[in-house]
């Protein structure tokens, strides 16, 4: 089992819908979550954090944590072709370093 | 401020040859991790620094691998000799403080070994 499971997708939603991307992790110490997007050949980019169970919300950007699920999910509210990307879920790993640990990432079509 | 800034985009070598990777953190962040991506998997952690001081080594393939970071600004990581195996692509992130979480990854070298 992996530590980190996304579905790679695609996920394929039509412009303006609301695209939901979910994410289960094994390690139940985690403390910190992270979602980033990345662009084919280009560098993953942190577009939300989150630590507390619940919503925070950022723009157009929602995560979920939810800890005793062990699971996190992004919504991304009116989404734009230029949303089409991979997203990737990393979870931070409770050791000396920090490290994060990444699923495989799910890639988003939107479609005009 | 500028990113996290990789040197080269990408490298072409012969199995058996010798590469050296360059990263150049976001400054004034003390944290600066190597991360690596195969080809069909998901992006791994190979080392962190903290300034010049290796943390934490554990995801070094082998010893072929050798990272450093003089003076507690860029590092390198040079993979001698390189095998198939070793393509992909290696990112580079930094972080301000230890706690603060948030990484920030470079754009990457693609290297290929053929």
């Amino acid at each position: 089992q992996k530590e980190v499971e996304q579905n790679s997708g695609p996920l394929s939603v039509p412009e303006g819908a609301i695209a939901s991307l979910n994410c289960t992790y094994s390690d139940r110490v985690s403390q910190s979550f992270f979602w980033y997007r990345q662009y084919s050949g280009k560098s993953p980019e942190l577009i939300m954090s989150i630590y507390s169970n619940g919503d925070k919300e950022d723009g157009r950007f929602t995560a979920q944590l939810n800890k005793a699920s062990q699971y996190v999910s992004l919504l991304i509210r009116d989404s734009q072709p230029s949303d089409s990307a991979t997203y990737l879920c990393a979870v931070e790993r409770m050791d000396s370093s920090y490290k994060l640990i990444f699923g495989s990432g799910t890639r988003l079509l939107v479609r005009p | 401020e500028a990113g996290v800034t990789q040197f080269p985009s990408h490298s072409v070598i012969e199995k058996g040859q010798t590469v050296t990777l360059r990263c150049d953190p976001i400054s004034g962040h003390d944290n600066l991790y190597w991360y690596r991506r195969v080809m069909g998997k998901e992006i791994k952690f190979l080392l962190h620094f903290v300034k010049e001081s290796k943390q934490d080594e554990s995801g070094m393939p082998n010893n072929r691998f050798l990272a450093e970071r003089t003076g507690g600004t860029y590092s390198t990581l040079k993979v001698q000799p390189a095998e198939l195996e070793d393509s992909g692509v290696y990112f580079c992130a930094s972080s301000r403080v230890q706690n603060t979480y948030e990484q920030y990854f470079g754009p990457g070298t693609r290297l290929t070994v053929t």
